[in-house]
């Protein structure tokens, strides 16, 4: 059964502080793992990292994929009030219609 | 960029009734879209894959006559929960593959059955 893995399920920090984010998956056909970040409504996209690019970058948040592992992280660093939020991993696979398989997710606090 | 439109945003209705969700590619075709299910602190459930002009795949434990989906055209995908219960209350998110690795999301469904 394919399987997505985050932890910490949930995060408590002080504004500034970083923090480290993991996933693991055990899937068939691995295509591209994919970050999110959730508030109210649907995600929003953060990062997708493939095979050919396993580095991401984007202001305070970056992530890394680790295909010898199975795993990546998502790093934020300097965290604000505003990067509250539930983050989502979720991994795309090869099969018919590429479906996303996600994570449980990360509920991160940060606290002023 | 490739947009999915989403209505309604919330809805609620009475025990027994029936709901339809609808999905819109605004500035792209859809081939395939991915229904997910959202109960409250857990993460998104991929309920069902629909494809334009055949039958939607569910996943394990989805009863289809509930949860019926149709995918008549490229850039519309139904949703509809039939004879809903309190149970059935949830946040509904369609999503859509774009390019080669993409994918986009509406911006979901929050329903309440009362």
């Amino acid at each position: 059964e394919d399987k997505v893995v985050q932890s910490p399920l949930s995060l408590v920090v002080h504004e500034g502080d970083t923090v480290t984010l993991n996933c693991s998956y055990e899937v068939t056909n691995f295509r591209s793992l994919l970050w999110y970040k959730q508030e109210k409504k649907a995600p929003t996209f953060l990062f997708m990292l493939t095979s050919s690019g396993i580095e991401k970058k984007s202001g305070r948040l970056s992530s890394i994929l680790d295909k010898k592992e199975l795993s990546s992280i998502l790093n934020i660093t300097a965290t604000q009030t505003g990067d509250s939020a539930i983050y989502l991993c979720a991994v795309g696979q090869e099969t018919s219609g590429s479906r996303l398989t996600f994570g449980e997710g990360t509920q991160l606090t940060v606290n002023p | 960029g490739a947009v999915v439109s989403q209505h309604p945003s919330w809805v609620i209705c009475k025990s027994g009734t029936s709901v339809k969700i609808e999905c819109r590619s605004l500035d792209f075709q859809a081939t395939t879209m991915f229904w997910y299910r959202q109960f409250p602190k857990q993460s998104l459930m991929l309920m069902a894959t629909s494809n334009e002009g055949s039958k939607a795949t569910y996943e394990q434990g989805v009863e289809k006559d509930k949860f019926l989906i149709n995918h008549a055209s490229l850039t519309l995908s139904t949703l509809t929960v039939t004879s809903a219960h309190p149970e059935d209350s949830s946040f509904y998110i369609c999503s859509a593959r774009v390019g080669s690795h993409g994918y986009t999301f509406g911006s979901g469904t929050r329903l309440t059955v009362v």
